[in-house]
C-alpha cells in the first residue's frame, strides 16, 4: 500500500530557531499533501493544504509567515516552523491524497517537535 | 508496515440501515482508538473514541466496538443518513502518544 514518510520523526530545538519539517509520498504522487497539528486528547487541527506547485492555503487562525509550507514537487511537502516557541511544540502530521477514484488519504507518522 | 489497517476502502449504504466499518490493528501497545469522519476539501472530525478497558462506546446514532483478543474495531453507525456520507479514518495510540491513522474508508449513504 501507498507509504507517506516524515523526516524527521522527532526534533528538539531552541527557542528562536527554525525547523523543517519533510513529509514524501513514497510510492505515489501527490498533488494535494495536508499538514496537521495533534492536540491534547488526540484532536486533530487541520493546519493547512499543499497543493504542488502552488500557494498553501491555511485554515483560519493559522499563520502562514511562521508556517511556511513549500509542495516543491508531486511527492515531497515541507513545513517549515519558523522563529519556533516551546508553545509550538507538537505533534505535526502531514498525509497525501492518491488522487485515484477512491481518492484515499494516507498519512504520515507524525514528527514530535520539543521547542526548548 | 501498516499498524493500522481499513481493509474497505468504500462502503454503500442504504438510508436508515445499519453502516459498519472495520478496522484492525496489529500494535497490542495501543490503548486507545478513535474515529474521524473527513468531508472532502476538509480535515477529520473527531467523532468517537474507546479505551482498551472498555469494548463499547456509544454515542447516539454511532458505536464503536472493540475486540481486543482479535485487534479489531467497529464503528456504527445506525441509522444511517445521508449526510453521512464521508471518509472514516480509524486511529489509534498507544500511551496517549502519537496517532496511527489507518487508510481510510468512504462511506455512500444513497436514499
Amino acid at each position: 500500500g501507498a507509504v507517506v514518510s516524515q523526516h524527521p520523526s522527532w526534533v528538539i530545538c531552541k527557542s528562536g530557531t527554525s525547523v523543517k519539517i519533510e513529509c514524501r509520498s513514497l510510492d505515489f504522487q501527490a498533488t494535494t499533501m495536508f499538514w496537521y497539528r495533534q492536540f491534547p486528547k488526540q484532536s486533530l487541527m487541520l493546519m493547512a493544504t499543499s497543493n504542488e506547485g502552488s500557494k498553501a492555503t491555511y485554515e483560519q487562525g493559522v499563520e502562514k509567515d511562521k508556517f511556511l509550507i513549500n509542495h516543491a514537487s508531486l511527492t515531497l511537502s515541507t513545513l517549515t516552523v519558523t522563529s519556533a516557541h516551546p508553545e509550538d511544540s507538537s505533534f505535526y502530521i502531514c498525509s497525501a491524497e492518491t488522487g485515484t477514484s477512491y481518492n484515499e488519504q494516507f498519512f504520515g507518522p507524525g514528527t514530535r517537535l520539543t521547542v526548548l | 508496515d501498516q499498524q493500522v489497517k481499513q481493509n474497505s476502502p468504500s462502503l454503500s449504504v442504504q438510508e436508515g440501515r445499519i453502516s459498519i466499518l472495520n478496522c484492525d490493528y496489529t500494535n497490542s501497545m495501543f490503548d486507545y482508538f478513535l474515529w474521524y469522519k473527513k468531508y472532502p476539501a476538509e480535515g477529520p472530525t473527531f467523532l468517537i473514541s474507546i479505551s482498551s478497558i472498555k469494548d463499547k462506546n456509544e454515542d447516539g446514532r454511532f458505536t464503536v466496538f472493540l475486540n481486543k483478543s482479535a485487534k479489531h474495531l467497529s464503528l456504527h453507525i445506525v441509522p444511517s443518513q445521508p449526510g453521512d456520507s464521508a471518509v472514516y479514518f480509524c486511529a489509534a495510540s498507544a500511551n496517549t502518544d502519537k496517532l496511527i491513522f489507518g487508510t481510510g474508508t468512504r462511506l455512500q449513504v444513497f436514499p
